[in-house]
């Protein structure tokens, strides 16, 4: 079966150090990878996603990176984290989808609350 | 924009009561609807999806959700609900051949024993 893993669960890190967040996904192969930000009242915010190794598409302008150096394997990162950083990081996966007949259900990954002091 | 909206973010009912989540979305064209649960300290899972058939789905835990196209609705909805069912509930939309999920802001539930 497929598990996804998340680490460090909690992290608290000052302004103007850098990131590293990691998510690796067991039991398959070749998966869609996503990075989420969740806030209170606010819902799940998509910051980027990969279709495959190298792949990166990101979905909001911030002072964030992804990178995908394996197939599993998905790191979110910060050169400098600001205050408005501080949040909670949700890693998903899915299924590579094939156009109009897949159903792109994600499955998410414990998180990591990051508090940036 | 498009977008993915969830009414009343707060809901706070008594074991027994019935439950029902609005869901609505702006998306033209096809879609693949899905609710998702948070339960407190728990991953965020799957309770309920759509993609095509029945519009009436049923989910986990005894939930259900209908899809009326008409009215870009998806709303979930449970007869009656348990002091475990207090969680955070999260609609979510994928236009049809499209990587991503958008996301409602979520309801919050709160069953009082």
């Amino acid at each position: 079966s497929q598990t996804i893993h998340q680490w460090p669960a909690t992290l608290v890190q000052p302004v103007g150090s850098p990131l590293s967040l990691e998510c690796t996904v067991e039991g398959t192969s070749n998966p869609n990878l996503y990075w989420y930000r969740q806030a209170a009242g606010r819902g799940l915010q998509l910051l980027f996603y990969s279709v495959g190794i190298g792949q990166i598409s990101s979905e909001v302008p911030q002072n964030l990176s992804a990178s995908r150096p394996q197939d599993r394997q998905f790191i979110l990162s910060s050169k400098k984290l600001l205050l408005s950083d501080s949040g909670f990081y949700l890693c998903a996966w899915s299924v590579p989808g094939n156009g109009a007949h897949f159903s792109y259900e994600q499955y998410f990954g414990p998180g990591t609350r990051l508090t940036v002091t | 924009a498009q977008s993915v909206s969830q009414h009343n973010h707060h809901v706070i009912l008594s074991e027994a009561a019935s439950l029902e989540l609005g869901c609505n979305y702006s998306y033209g064209g096809t879609v693949n609807l899905f609710w998702y649960v948070q339960y407190p300290g728990q991953h965020l899972q799957l309770l309920l999806k759509y993609f095509s058939g029945d519009p009436l789905v049923k989910g986990i835990k005894g939930f259900e959700a209908e899809f009326i196209k008409s009215k870009f609705s998806f709303n979930l909805r449970k007869p009656s609900v348990q002091w475990s069912d207090t969680a955070e509930y999260f609609c979510a939309v994928n236009p049809r051949g499209n990587n991503r999920l958008a996301f409602g802001k979520g309801n919050q539930v709160v069953v009082i024993p």
